[in-house]
């Protein structure tokens, strides 16, 4: 069963646009909402997190967005640059349990010029 | 500083061959974790070390998998015998562990081991 839901599975967006990857999740009991960036051959690097306490957290370009009575959260990437283009993970935690994460199946995000 | 280091890169076995995957966790850190990233997938965890015990490893196939953390900083994760089904990149990653704020301090990961059987 997936905890977490991503979608779309990939986008491909034109230089300067705005990216936009959604994720949902089921279980109330998650209390941090990290994303992760990975490019090919590496591991994923944390990009950007929040927790339920505020709707919005904002880092230079990349911005979540968090809709806790939907139980959904969304990666918004402003001013997309080709070097963006990397598979982004949202993912999701409980406190209680010690950082274990529950990846979402990923986005591959491709900008182009 | 010096990130999560993982050996080897690469591996290709048979199956039913064994297998060894190494870590070396980020100085301090008290947590260290193993995902298995299948292809086209998100990272799941198989185990977590706090220091040298075992804090949860329900999702490891022990009836295969196993893992150890001696002296609670470098790790090791070994299959055997493997199956066609553990192709997969092997991610290592560190934390300092519960942060006094509440929740988790961010994970660290290595580059990954990628695993092919044949």
């Amino acid at each position: 069963q997936q905890q977490v839901k991503q979608s779309p599975q990939s986008l491909i967006v034109q230089k300067g646009g705005i990216s936009i990857i959604n994720c949902a999740y089921e279980n109330t009991a998650f209390d941090y909402f990290p994303w992760y960036q990975q490019f090919p051959g590496k591991g994923p690097a944390l990009l950007i997190a929040i927790r339920p306490d505020v709707s919005e957290k904002k880092e230079g370009r990349f911005t979540i967005s968090f809709n806790k009575s939907a139980k959904q959260f969304s990666l918004h990437i402003m001013d997309s640059q080709p070097g963006d283009s990397a598979t982004y993970f949202c993912a999701a935690d409980r406190g209680s349990t010690l950082g274990r994460l529950y990846f979402g199946r990923g986005t591959q995000l491709t900008v182009w010029p | 500083e010096a990130g999560v280091a993982q050996s080897p890169r690469y591996k290709i076995i048979e199956k039913r061959q064994s297998v060894a995957f190494w870590c070396n966790p980020i100085s301090g850190h008290a947590t260290l974790y193993w995902y298995q990233q299948i292809l086209g997938q998100g990272p799941k965890l198989l185990i977590q070390f706090q220091n040298n015990g075992v804090v949860d490893d329900s999702q490891l196939p022990k009836d295969r998998f196993s893992a150890e953390r001696l002296k609670g900083v470098d790790s090791t994760l070994k299959i055997q015998p493997a199956k066609l089904e553990d192709s997969a990149v092997y991610l290592c990653a560190s934390s300092f562990g519960p942060s006094r704020t509440g929740g988790n301090s961010p994970l660290h990961f290595g580059n990954g081991t990628r695993l092919t059987v044949t």
